[in-house]
């Protein structure tokens, strides 16, 4: 069956880089897209960027400059790399399976997520 | 960035009870809205897909409607199961931008 899971190191120094793993099963990574979402305790979600079944990517812009998704299809494996962390990175971040349908993609899988800290 | 408000940002209501959430967008986002629920320490999952239509194993008490900028979901009969928090999700224009939820309490 489709799953997701986040991997990663729960705790990043400030003005360190953040790199989390996303492994897939049931599905290919050349067949769907894969989206990062991320919410900070108890607050609301925020679409950080995605990754097409092409390779291409897409990035929020607010995080665009700090912000890179790359993936190897070999291993099912989809890479969030974020520089220049600071507090308010502070956060759950999940990645979704996107299911396209009339040419948008909504997220009908997600991974359990992976709380990331930002402390010295 | 469109901007996705949702109201209301709680509500309570009764077993059995219709309840409806709001979310409009700052411009025509065509239908390309989504619904998705979050319960407590859980990831959220897909109820409605563009706009209107039912995600596979949706219970089909949910509806998704609206159009151009307004749109809402209808819970037809409110069940234990459905607490949690509600967020509504453009996909027209990058960045998908969600709106900042509802929190829906079984009262």
């Amino acid at each position: 069956q489709v799953q997701l899971k986040e991997s990663g190191p729960g705790l990043v120094q400030p003005s360190q880089t953040l790199s989390l793993t996303c492994t897939v099963s049931g599905f290919s990574l050349t067949s769907y897209n894969v989206h990062w979402v991320r919410q900070p305790t108890g607050k609301g979600l925020e679409w950080m960027g995605v990754i097409w079944t092409g390779g291409s990517t897409d990035y929020n812009s607010a995080l665009k400059s700090r912000l890179s998704i790359s993936r190897d299809t070999s291993k099912s494996q989809v890479f969030l790399k974020m520089n220049s962390l600071q507090t308010e990175d502070i956060a759950t971040y999940y990645c979704a399976r996107g299911l396209t349908t009339e040419g948008i993609d909504d997220f009908d899988y997600w991974g359990q997520g992976v709380m990331v800290t930002v402390s010295s | 960035d469109i901007q996705m408000t949702q109201s209301p940002p709680s509500l309570s209501a009764s077993l059995g009870e219709t309840v409806s959430i709001e979310c409009r967008a700052s411009e025509d986002i065509y239908s390309n809205l989504a619904w998705y629920q979050q319960k407590s320490g859980k990831s959220p999952q897909l109820l409605i897909y563009y706009a209107s239509s039912l995600q596979d194993g949706v219970p089909s008490r949910f509806s998704g409607s609206g159009s151009g900028t307004q749109y809402s979901l209808k819970i037809s009969g409110m069940q234990p199961e459905d607490e949690g928090v509600y967020y509504c999700l453009q996909g027209s224009k990058y960045p998908y931008t969600f709106g900042a939820g509802t929190k829906l309490e079984l009262k």
